[in-house]
């Protein structure tokens, strides 16, 4: 089983819905972050947060919000989506005790119309 | 001036042969360094971490040159399944904080 899981894996919405992206995982880390990645673009971190009810901005968290309510889940919620929010959105976790070193999950694909 | 810079090729070349990359970071304050393997819309996969002045994992070769702020990484014996699209990412501390920074990547084709 993977160690860390995002779902959707794909979705389609429209300009103005809200949406959430779920992310969980089962490596026991602390950290969890919200990236997005746009073609030529580098990965560009969202949102952040060091434990549970810890919250932090990222370069690009204009339109977003998060939630952290357990350590094993983070959850990333657009609250109108809008189509230039369209992008691949990776979940990573790190270990408290590492060099930062962050395993990502698979991705979700969002794409707004 | 972008915090990580890399050539973003793509690099063609044969099977079997050496391939080298280079990254260029502007904070002097970064402490630790990975190189991430990512295919074609699927998630970045670790490959290397650097934090001294090198670390080889195989056909892996990692080199960081702190003086002149570029870490390096180096493919030998090439094979296909190596094709992939490789991120320079550079940690810092700040305020807030361990930060990755990423790199745009660079593309790599492993011919026949």
């Amino acid at each position: 089983d993977a160690d860390v899981t995002q779902t959707p894996r794909n979705r389609i919405t429209k300009t103005g819905k809200r949406i959430m992206l779920e992310c969980s995982q089962t490596k026991g880390h602390d950290r969890m972050y919200w990236y997005r990645q746009d073609p030529g673009l580098g990965l560009r971190l969202i949102y952040y947060s060091f434990d549970v009810k810890d919250i932090n901005k990222g370069e690009i968290s204009d339109g977003y919000s998060v939630s952290r309510q357990a350590q094993a889940k983070f959850s990333l919620s657009l609250e109108s989506a809008i189509p230039n929010q369209t992008a691949l959105y990776f979940c990573a976790t790190s270990d408290l005790n590492g060099h930062n070193e962050q395993f990502f999950g698979p991705g979700t694909r969002l794409t707004v119309l | 001036r972008k915090e990580v810079e890399q050539d973003p090729g793509p690099f063609n070349v044969p099977e079997g042969a050496t391939v080298a990359f280079n990254c260029t970071y502007s904070n002097s304050a970064s402490q630790s360094f990975f190189w991430y393997r990512q295919d074609c819309r699927k998630e970045p996969k670790l490959l290397m971490s650097v934090y001294s002045s090198g670390n080889e994992d195989g056909r892996f070769t990692a080199q960081l040159n702190r003086a002149s702020q570029y870490i390096s990484l180096l493919i030998r014996d090439s094979k296909l399944s190596d094709s992939a699209t490789y991120l320079c990412v550079v940690n810092f501390l700040t305020g807030g904080g361990n930060k990755l920074t990423f790199g745009t990547g660079t593309q790599l084709k492993v011919e026949l």
